[in-house]
Order: C-alpha cells, then sequence, then structure tokens
C-alpha cells in the first residue's frame, strides 16, 4: 500500500526566510509525487509534481521540490517566504507499479500549515 | 478555461436523508475523482470516473456512490446520512493518463445535524 507522511503539523517561517515542509512517502514501486496547497475555504490548488528525470522540480509561485529516493523524502522548499504563503500544504503520491492507464487514485499526507510571520 | 464546479457549495441535511452533489469537470477532462476531507482522517479517496465507469474505489461503505454521465460531468450520492458524513468534498478533474495532474473544485461542505 502506498503512504505519505508530513511529520510537521505546522511550520512557522520568517518572512523573507526559505522555508521547508517536509514530506517522506512509501510505494512498491516508482513514486508519482505531488504538491497542493489549500487557502481557507476553497479546494486544493496544484503546485508541482514529479514524475522521474531531475531530482529538483520547479513549480508554482516560486516553489520547488527535491526528490531523494534513497531518503524516500520529496521535501517542498522556497527560497524567500512571503507572507501569502500562509496555507495548508499536502504531499501526495500515485505508486505507479500499480497504476494502469489512468489510475488517478491519489494518496494524501496528514497536511502541514505554514505560517509566514512578517 | 474555466476550472472545476461544484454544486451546491454548502449544504444541510440532518441524519438519514440523502444527498447528491455535482461536479463539472475542465472542458476535455474526461477523468473525475471524489475525496472526502474531515479534520480527523484527512483527505481520502473515494472514487474514480472515468468515461462513465468506475474504474477505482476506496474504502467506503456502499451508502456511498456515484456516476458519470457522457458530458463528463459527475454526481455522488450519499444515502442514509450519518453524523460521521459531515466534510468537505473535493472533486477532482485530469485528462486521464499515468502523468495527469488532478485539478480540484472549491468543494461541497456537507454538515449532518
Amino acid at each position: 500500500a502506498q503512504s505519505v507522511a508530513q511529520p510537521e503539523d505546522q511550520v512557522n517561517v520568517a518572512e523573507g526566510n526559505p522555508l521547508t515542509v517536509k514530506c517522506t512517502y512509501s510505494v512498491s514501486g516508482n513514486p508519482y509525487l505531488f504538491w497542493y496547497v489549500q487557502y481557507p475555504n476553497r479546494g486544493l490548488q496544484f503546485l508541482l509534481k514529479y514524475i522521474t528525470g531531475d531530482n529538483l522540480v520547479k513549480g508554482s509561485y516560486g516553489f520547488e521540490a527535491e526528490f531523494n529516493k534513497s531518503q524516500t523524502s520529496f521535501h517542498l522548499k522556497k527560497p524567500s517566504a512571503l507572507v501569502s504563503d500562509s496555507a495548508l500544504y499536502f504531499c501526495a503520491v500515485r505508486d505507479m507499479e500499480i497504476t494502469n492507464f489512468g489510475n488517478e487514485k491519489l494518496t494524501f499526507g496528514t497536511g502541514t500549515r505554514l505560517t509566514i510571520i512578517p | 478555461k474555466a476550472g472545476v464546479t461544484q454544486t451546491p457549495r454548502y449544504l444541510i441535511k440532518t441524519r438519514g436523508q440523502q444527498v447528491t452533489l455535482s461536479c463539472s469537470p475542465i472542458s476535455g477532462h474526461r477523468s473525475v475523482s471524489w475525496y472526502q476531507q474531515t479534520p480527523g482522517q484527512g483527505l481520502q479517496f473515494l472514487f474514480e470516473y472515468f468515461s462513465e465507469t468506475q474504474r477505482n474505489k476506496g474504502n467506503f461503505p456502499g451508502r456511498f456512490s456515484g456516476r458519470q454521465f457522457s458530458n463528463s460531468r459527475s454526481e455522488m450520492n450519499v444515502s442514509t446520512l450519518e453524523l460521521g458524513d459531515s466534510a468537505l468534498y473535493l472533486c477532482a478533474s485530469s485528462l486521464g493518463g499515468n502523468y495527469n495532474e488532478q485539478f480540484f473544485g472549491p468543494g461541497t461542505r456537507l454538515t449532518v445535524l
């Protein structure tokens, strides 16, 4: 079974500082990884994804994520945090080993609430 | 392009009633997935439809069902509502295929009294 862990429920960062939101995963095959962000009373917005290739993936709003196969991690990063980055962040995985065409099931982590302090 | 739309945005029902939620995917998207979001259980996969066929199903009781129409619009139904069904129900659409991300709607907030 596939699973995702986000070890931190809450992360506080001062505005202008770099931020990291942690994610580790477990799959039986190759992972297909995503980050989504959720603002209050809104659905999830797609930030970035990793399929294969470069371990550093760039996404929306200046976010990037680093895939590390040996550590089974996919941490979300941003060089300089903005107050508007304050939101709930979700990591998700799809197990490519059991994915046939269009198997869309995503397994989500429990979410990390990111607060940027002005 | 218009995003994923869900109706209604808010619903209040009482125990024992049934409810139907609607989702219109992004134009051209043929896959629609449904998720339940609660503070206790987080985001959990309900089911996924592609070309009017249910392809994947999560671990929810049979009270939760869905369908997809020929225009890719989808509905989910919950019968005999329980207090624990109170949640944000999110719909997501994608082109389908292994490498496409899902795009989420704003959700329907269901409250069961």
